[in-house]
């Protein structure tokens, strides 16, 4: 199993580009989410998904927006990047019952010029 | 909502000796699960040890344990024996009961030295 992957690893943007952010995971994982990683000031919530076709607001949705068409993949896209997006992006995934934990992917760093 | 706190941003310990990470949390709620992440330079973040809050015994995996305190909101990390491999970011995160999603602290970085 490759887990749970991240595309692309790295990216540089120029202010008001857009781009989409592809997270897979092959594990059969119910819920799925998006993180960003700021230095200082750890994991916060994007948006996240409890199943094919539904996604939900996380704590830092703003400027985001989200898709999942099929139940392996997330996407997380940036319609018009800003440099305070400048980041490091966290997929991760996990199965439905409460004490499963969350499998991540290996990030995305973004640099939004 | 919830919130999670740890406290002390950067620690360290020598090769072989044991180490405390702390971990507070706010929650209204009885029922919950709580987790360790670690976070090696550049590698994947993954799973070190979860515990039930409605279990009284504190868990444990080789040399990694917790001290949950229920009553105090507290889910310490005690790593025995540090071992090089051990350093890295560790994040505490509390998981409500149907919530569908975690909230994490912003995490301690840990350096063993040799």
């Amino acid at each position: 199993n490759a887990g749970v992957t991240q595309t692309p690893k790295f990216r540089v943007l120029k202010t008001g580009q857009s781009m989409t952010l592809l997270c897979a995971q092959d594990m059969n994982h119910e819920y799925m989410y998006w993180y960003r990683q700021d230095p200082g000031m750890g994991l916060r919530l994007i948006h996240y998904s409890v199943g094919e076709g539904t996604t939900a607001k996380g704590e830092v949705p703003d400027g985001y927006n989200v898709s999942r068409l099929k139940k392996q993949n997330f996407l997380l896209g940036l319609e018009s990047a800003a440099p305070s997006q400048t980041s490091v992006y966290f997929c991760a995934s996990s199965l439905e019952r409460d004490y499963n934990e969350q499998f991540f992917g290996p990030g995305t760093r973004l640099t939004v010029l | 909502a919830q919130t999670v706190t740890q406290s002390q941003p950067e620690m360290s310990v020598q090769e072989a000796e044991t180490v405390t990470l702390s971990c507070t949390y706010d929650t209204s709620e009885s029922n919950y699960y709580l987790f360790w992440y670690k976070q090696p330079p550049s590698r994947q973040m993954i799973l070190v040890i979860r515990q039930e809050a409605y279990k009284q015994q504190n868990a444990t995996e080789n040399r990694f344990s917790v001290n949950f305190q229920k009553a105090a909101k507290s889910f310490s990390l005690k790593i025995s024996d540090s071992q090089l491999g051990d350093t890295a970011m560790y994040f505490c995160a509390f998981k409500n009961t149907n919530a569908g999603k975690s909230t994490f602290g912003d995490g301690t970085t840990l350096t063993v030295k040799p």
